[in-house]
């Protein structure tokens, strides 16, 4: 992939309430998707990450994203938030050929109890 | 906590000067990078070091250097500093030799210039 976006850029939610998180690609040839989760004044980390097979992923925390290759897509879901998921999230795919990774904008993500 | 540290966790500086941050990878990890998060750019790759070496340079200004030593620590050299400087700088190391391996992020240097 060589870009990424996503175009939500806060989403709040109430406890319980399901997510789902938009992102999409461009087309690079082998796709390697990552959502990453930042949650306030941490570092970035790994929430799940697509390589090929099954395009439904499971990641930590009950998180999961679907890649849609017709749509170009890598959305994360959540069947039930928690205040505790109050956090900034990040959809991020290499450069084709790169270990560099290019990060979406980010959505931030205000879970209201 | 990733394995990655870096220092210091604060900085505050004038505008003019230059600082040094610090990054310490995880144990076995070939591979540095550096990146900028800011409110308006997001999180922007800076540059890539691989066992020593220069490997990728993504928006990287002039005045910011970068070294990786024997040992595979690095250094991010910011100097002429701006108030547009101040940001988040965070330091990243994967697993070498896969492209898959994903990054793990150290807590990052709050840097402010004043």
């Amino acid at each position: 992939a060589q870009s990424v976006s996503q175009h939500n850029h806060h989403v709040i939610l109430s406890e319980a309430a399901s997510l789902e998180l938009g992102c999409n690609y461009s087309y690079g040839g082998t796709v390697n998707l990552f959502w990453y989760v930042q949650y306030p004044g941490q570092h970035l980390q790994l929430l799940l990450k697509y390589f090929s097979g099954d395009p439904l992923v499971k990641g930590i925390k009950g998180f999961e994203a679907e890649f849609i290759k017709s749509k170009f897509s890598f959305n994360l879901r959540k069947p039930s938030v928690q205040w505790s998921d109050t956090a900034e999230y990040f959809c991020a795919a290499p450069r084709a050929g790169s270990y560099q990774l290019t990060f979406g904008k980010g959505t931030k993500l205000s879970v209201i109890p | 906590d990733s394995g990655v540290t870096q220092t210091p966790k604060h900085l505050i500086t004038a505008t003019g000067q230059r600082v040094t941050l610090r990054c310490s990878p995880r144990s076995g990890d070939l591979s540095v990078y550096w990146y900028q998060q800011s409110l308006d750019q997001g999180l922007q790759f800076l540059i890539q070091y691989y066992n020593g070496e220069e490997r990728a340079k993504g928006n990287i200004l002039e005045r910011f250097s970068a070294q990786q030593f024997p040992d595979l620590h690095s250094e991010l050299n910011l100097s002429s500093l701006e108030l547009g400087d101040s940001a988040l700088y965070f330091c990243a190391s994967s697993a070498p030799g896969d492209y898959n391996s994903p990054l793990h992020f150290g807590n990052g240097t709050r840097l402010t210039v004043t």
